[in-house]
C-alpha cells in the first residue's frame, strides 16, 4: 500500500535554530497537510496546501513557519527560529482528489528543541 | 470550534470484551472519521461515516452517528491486545475544504 514518508524520524535542535522537516506524500495525492502533537495531547492542525499554495492555516502557523513543495514530490515544513514550545511530533498527511476522503499520515518527526 | 471531544480519556478492558468510545462535536459536519494511533506512530484511518448515515460497520468496528446530538460512538467488539492504541475522532466541517479537526483521543488498553 502506498504510504507517506517523513524524514528525519527524530530531530534535535537548539533554540533559535532553523529546522526543515521533510515529507514525501503519496504520489497522486493533491492535498497536503501538516499537523503536530505535543506529547500526550491532541493532534493540532497547522496548515493545508493545495495547488501549490496554502489553502488554510491555523493560529499556530505564524510567521516562523513556512511550507514548500519544491520539486513536485517533497513537501517541507520549515521553522525559522525554533522555540522550546515547538517541541512536538510533527505529522505530514496527504489525501487524493475529492473532498470526502481519508487522510494518509506519515509516521512523524519527533522534534526536540533544547 | 468544531473540535471533536472523545470520552473516556482512557479505557482499560480485558481481551475479548467490547470497547466503546464516544465523540462529541459542535458544528455541522460533512463526515466524521475515526483514526487509530499506536504509541509514537502516525494516525491510521479506520472508518468514515457521512452525515446522512446513522451506522456503519467494518470488521469488528461499529460506528454510529447522531447528528441531532452531535455525537458518535466507536465500538470495537471482541477486543484483542493488538487493539491497544489511542483512538481519535475527526470531523470534516460542512463549509469548504476545511481540514480535519481531531479530538484529544481515547487511550485504550486491552489486557491479555
Amino acid at each position: 500500500e502506498p504510504e507517506v514518508t517523513q524524514t528525519p524520524s527524530h530531530q534535535v535542535t537548539q533554540m533559535g535554530q532553523e529546522v526543515i522537516l521533510r515529507c514525501v506524500p503519496i504520489s497522486n495525492h493533491l492535498y497536503f497537510y501538516w499537523y503536530r502533537q505535543i506529547l500526550g495531547q491532541k493532534v493540532e492542525f497547522l496548515v493545508s496546501f493545495y495547488n501549490n499554495e496554502i489553502s488554510e492555516k491555523s493560529e499556530i502557523f505564524d510567521d516562523q513557519f513556512s511550507v514548500e513543495r519544491p520539486d513536485g514530490s517533497n513537501f517541507t515544513l520549515k521553522i525559522r527560529s525554533t522555540k522550546l514550545e515547538d517541541s512536538a511530533m510533527y505529522f505530514c498527511a496527504s489525501k487524493g482528489q475529492g473532498l470526502v476522503e481519508k487522510l494518509f499520515f506519515g509516521s512523524g518527526t519527533q522534534l526536540s528543541v533544547l | 470550534s468544531q473540535q471533536g471531544e472523545e470520552d473516556p480519556q482512557a479505557l482499560s478492558i480485558q481481551e475479548g470484551e467490547n470497547a466503546t468510545m464516544n465523540c462529541s462535536y459542535k458544528t455541522s459536519i460533512n463526515n466524521l472519521q475515526w483514526y487509530r494511533q499506536n504509541s509514537g506512530r502516525g494516525l491510521v484511518h479506520l472508518i468514515l461515516i457521512r452525515s446522512n448515515e446513522r451506522e456503519k460497520h467494518s470488521g469488528r468496528l461499529r460506528v454510529t452517528l447522531d447528528t441531532s446530538k452531535k455525537s458518535s460512538s466507536l465500538l470495537i467488539t471482541a477486543s484483542r491486545a493488538a487493539d491497544t492504541a489511542s483512538y481519535f475522532c475527526a470531523t470534516d466541517a460542512v463549509s469548504g475544504n476545511t481540514p480535519l479537526v481531531f479530538g484529544k483521543g481515547t487511550r485504550l488498553s486491552v489486557i491479555a
